[in-house]
């Protein structure tokens, strides 16, 4: 059964430094999304991504986050400078799209990324 | 804003049924009704999702109310695999349809 699969697992980093996380979406899907959950919270939706820009996006995605979908399988998230709030697990999600909003989505395992 | 309603948290004795309730009494005639769970230390997974009429699938029935202003998500028979939080949503997030989760029912399953 084809998964969403994430890279790395986990991340730690330094505050102020740039993190990338990859994501390779189901291969037919058009739709792709980022999702973080910081320990013990919601899951809070970040961006998504179709035809190559963002559609909507958070208050949460700031000028210090992107995405990019830099080849036809992989999507990425980029931090530009961390900060020790941005310590949370990262989940990227990919669907077919369809009708209204009638489509479900599928979410990888996350990469849990830490700011120290 | 819709909103959803569901409790905080549910008990289940293994191989019993499971009614997970989701209060919805602000949806408009367009949102649909999806539920998702989250397995501990896993992303969300999808479960299952309506609009009007009550849905089937193998992992769960979905009962819509007449009026729509609530739904249960029946889990047939509960087994230990099945412990997580559910999460009722209504995609009305956007058009490209990004869920908003709330804190959702958090099931435990006992043996």
């Amino acid at each position: 059964e084809p998964e969403v699969t994430q890279t790395p697992s986990h991340q730690v980093t330094q505050m102020g430094q740039e993190v990338i996380l990859r994501c390779v979406p189901i291969s037919n899907h058009l739709y792709f999304y980022w999702y973080r959950q910081i320990l013990g919270q919601k899951v809070e939706f970040l961006v998504s991504f179709y035809n190559n820009e963002i559609s909507e996006k958070s208050e949460i995605f700031d000028d210090q986050f992107s995405v990019e979908r830099p080849d036809g399988s992989n999507f990425t998230l980029k931090i530009r400078s961390t900060k020790l709030e941005d310590s949370a697990m990262y989940f990227c999600a990919s669907g077919t799209g369809g009708w209204a909003r009638s489509y479900e989505q599928y979410f990888g395992p996350g990469t849990r990324l830490t700011v120290t | 804003d819709a909103k959803t309603t569901q409790p905080n948290s549910m008990e289940s004795n293994e191989e019993e049924p499971v009614h997970l309730p989701c209060n919805h009494s602000t949806i408009s005639g367009t949102d649909y009704i999806h539920w998702y769970r989250q397995l501990p230390s896993q992303g969300p997974e999808y479960v299952i999702h309506g609009l009007t009429s009550n849905v089937n699938n193998r992992m769960a029935s979905l009962a819509i109310a007449e009026d729509r202003k609530s739904s249960t998500l029946i889990l047939h028979r509960a087994t230990l695999r099945d412990a997580a939080v559910y999460y009722c949503i209504l995609n009305y997030g956007g058009s490209q349809g990004n869920l908003i989760f709330g804190k959702g029912t958090k099931l435990s399953v006992k043996p």
